[in-house]
């Protein structure tokens, strides 16, 4: 069974300039979630996907917005990017709403902005 | 908004020697999970606990979730250098978002 992928797995852009990372979820399961974690600290969470619907989002301005499509895979874009928008952009998936699954991440695309 | 907290930040052991990292939250915990990340990694879904003074065991991790579903630890006997890595912890929000701890970075010396 092929696990989570994303890609690029590395992208170095320029301040302003505008990104997006694509994530396919393993085969069955629905909801897609990002997370951004930046160098050496924790997961903050990002964006919830299932069935199409953007289902929740965390605390991150409107300039991060992402979709999911009919065959479940995301993507995330980040629009107007900033210094600090440079993380390690993880995508992950589950069978089902997040309830009684555990997450299945993807290795992540690794993002800097100069 | 929920928090999640985890202690100590870093660990550094002695192979060999035992290892406990703790996770506390702000409100009542539906389930915990708990995460590994390995050094460059993502990160790996160890196990999820959901009663109420669950206690599970996977070879030499052993897991707990406090009775009041509000703190949860993890216990590893006899470190051995493929231990090292970052563990979280996570647990469910009311909106259904998977909060993850600030995680405990684990390094063993050989």
């Amino acid at each position: 069974e092929a696990g989570v992928t994303q890609s690029p797995t590395h992208l170095i852009k320029t301040r302003g300039q505008q990104v997006t990372l694509r994530c396919s979820p393993i085969s069955g399961h629905t909801s897609v979630y990002w997370y951004q974690q930046a160098l050496g600290l924790g997961l903050q969470f990002l964006l919830w996907y299932d069935e199409g619907e953007e289902r929740n989002r965390g605390n991150f301005p409107p300039r991060f917005s992402g979709r999911q499509f009919p065959n479940y895979s995301s993507e995330l874009n980040v629009n107007a990017l900033e210094l600090e928008d440079s993380a390690l952009y993880l995508c992950a998936s589950s069978r089902g709403r997040p309830l009684g699954y555990g997450y299945t991440f993807g290795s992540g695309t690794r993002l800097t902005v100069v | 908004g929920q928090q999640v907290m985890q202690i100590p930040q870093y660990q550094h052991v002695q192979e060999g020697e035992d290892f406990t990292t703790y996770c506390n939250s702000s409100t009542t915990l539906s389930n915990i999970q708990w995460y590994k990340q390995r050094p460059g990694g993502h990160p790996v879904f160890l196990i999820q606990l959901v009663k109420s003074g669950e206690v599970k065991k996977q070879k030499r991790l052993t897991f707990q979730f406090g009775e009041a579903k509000k703190n949860s630890s993890l216990h590893i006997t006899a470190t051995q250098t493929t231990d090292v890595g970052t563990y979280f912890c996570a647990g469910l929000d009311s909106s259904y978002k998977l909060i993850f701890g600030s995680g405990t970075r684990l390094l063993v010396r050989p």
